[in-house]
């Protein structure tokens, strides 16, 4: 399996307050990725990273904000949380294989109160 | 841009029966992948099944099969001698190659393996 972990697991926050998600990958995996698994939505892709300092928007990046400065590691940035973020949050990844195939984290699961 | 359609929010068979979930997509491109992914209660999510859209023979990995139908642009699972442990979420994706590198996914089908 990849090594892709993703901090913290789980967290209470309230509205108004900033929130960083951090994944982490050891497989030198060029492109990185965070969804938002919510009820009756299945997995929305937030933002994406396609290379160190190269990333793209998703279908539902309003009030989201990443950053990849190294290849292992991408951030999720709420500037600003409200309770509509409440959600439970994926990070994946793959490589430049042809096979196309996802690595997921854990998840984290994120309350907004 | 691509869509991914799962029309089954949920289903629910017997053990040991067979179950076909849908999922139909949409894209003018030629060159992509297709992908079934299982999300059981722990949360994890686990690659299934993979259909490389150039190969007409349909994947196939122990007891999951696909139907893959290029033209109608539908890729359903099939599951034989569904067991307990069957029992996920479903998710079908979506990523074209050489060009676009976002993987699009379907809402899933949330399916129950009744002992």
């Amino acid at each position: 399996d990849a090594g892709i972990t993703q901090s913290p697991r789980h967290k209470v926050t309230e509205t108004g307050t900033p929130v960083t998600l951090r994944c982490h990958q050891t497989e030198n995996h060029r492109y990185m990725y965070w969804y938002r698994q919510d009820p009756g939505h299945g997995l929305r892709l937030i933002h994406y990273s396609y290379g160190v300092k190269d990333t793209d928007k998703g279908e539902v990046s309003d009030g989201y904000s990443v950053s990849r400065s190294k290849t292992e590691d991408f951030l999720l940035t709420l500037e600003s949380a409200t309770s509509s973020q409440t959600s439970v949050y994926f990070c994946a990844s793959r490589g430049l294989s042809e096979t196309g195939e996802l690595f997921f984290g854990e998840g984290s699961r994120l309350t907004v109160l | 841009a691509q869509t991914v359609t799962q029309s089954q929010p949920e289903m629910s068979v017997q053990e040991a029966e067979t179950v076909t979930l849908s999922c139909t997509y949409d894209t003018s491109e030629n060159n992509y992948y297709l992908f079934w992914y299982k999300q059981p209660p722990s949360r994890q999510m686990i690659l299934v099944i993979r259909q490389e859209a150039y190969k007409q023979q349909n994947a196939t990995e122990n007891r999951f099969s696909v139907n893959f139908q290029k033209a109608a642009k539908s890729f359903s699972l099939k599951i034989s001698d569904s067991q307990l442990g069957d029992t996920a979420m479903y998710f079908c994706a979506f990523i074209l190659m050489n060009r676009d590198d976002k993987i699009i996914f379907g809402k899933g089908t949330r399916l129950h393996i009744l002992p």
